[in-house]
């Protein structure tokens, strides 16, 4: 099915632990962007990338890392999961900006540190 | 930051009748998009806007934009239960070629009432 696949869908970690939040894409987007849901603040960006090789900081970068080694694949890894990193995690893509057809979304990550 | 705030936070009224939420934004746009969210998953696309269009229309939606003051409507008509989901604006800031990613407004709550 063509879309934005993330994985996993539910995720619970220990504070310090590491682990990487899988996304891809299969519509040859260019543009990929990772955001986090918290209750009451809406999406916030985290990083995004405009190309294979290309990323940059968004709002809340802090904890996170991200690559982009392939058009179709953007990981976005927790180095030491802290608490305040419980949230619902979003992968977005689209083609350019202000494609008509906006961007496509996964359907989350929920991640709990404990 | 947040750039959109969205107006009200929460609306419920009866099926059949049209419910209409407004978006406020802080900072110069080059397009504007409204996404809906149903509960517990990922955002679906709903509209995009460039900043010098003023009115849009999609099926039983209806967006404007009034660039001087940095604000948008979304006009859903004839409501149905299905329409019961959170509705963010977002904005498209994108500069200097590249994409800045998104930014989300808080939501409101929409909820059609049977």
């Amino acid at each position: 099915n063509a879309g934005v696949t993330q994985t996993p869908k539910f995720q619970v970690l220990k504070t310090g632990q590491s682990m990487t939040l899988q996304c891809a894409q299969d519509m040859n987007h260019e543009y990929m962007s990772w955001y986090r849901q918290d209750p009451g603040m809406g999406l916030r960006l985290i990083h995004y990338s405009v190309g294979a090789g290309i990323t940059d900081q968004g709002e809340v970068p802090n904890g996170y890392n991200v690559s982009r080694s392939t058009t179709e694949d953007f990981p976005l890894r927790l180095l030491s999961a802290a608490p305040s990193q419980t949230s619902v995690y979003f992968c977005a893509s689209t083609l350019s900006p202000g494609t008509p057809g906006g961007y496509t979304f996964g359907s989350g990550t929920r991640l709990t540190v404990v | 930051s947040q750039q959109g705030e969205e107006d009200p936070q929460a609306l419920s009224i009866q099926e059949g009748e049209n419910a209409t939420m407004n978006c406020s934004y802080k900072t110069s746009i080059n397009n504007l998009q409204w996404y809906r969210q149903n509960s517990g998953r990922g955002l679906v696309h709903l509209i995009l806007i460039r900043s010098n269009e003023r009115e849009k229309h999609s099926g039983r939606l209806r967006v404007t934009l009034d660039t001087s003051k940095k604000s948008s409507s979304l006009l859903i008509t004839a409501s149905r239960a299905a329409d019961t989901a959170s509705y963010f604006c977002a904005t498209d800031e994108y500069s200097g070629g590249g994409a800045d990613g998104l930014t989300f407004g808080k939501g409101t709550h929409l909820i059609i009432q049977p």
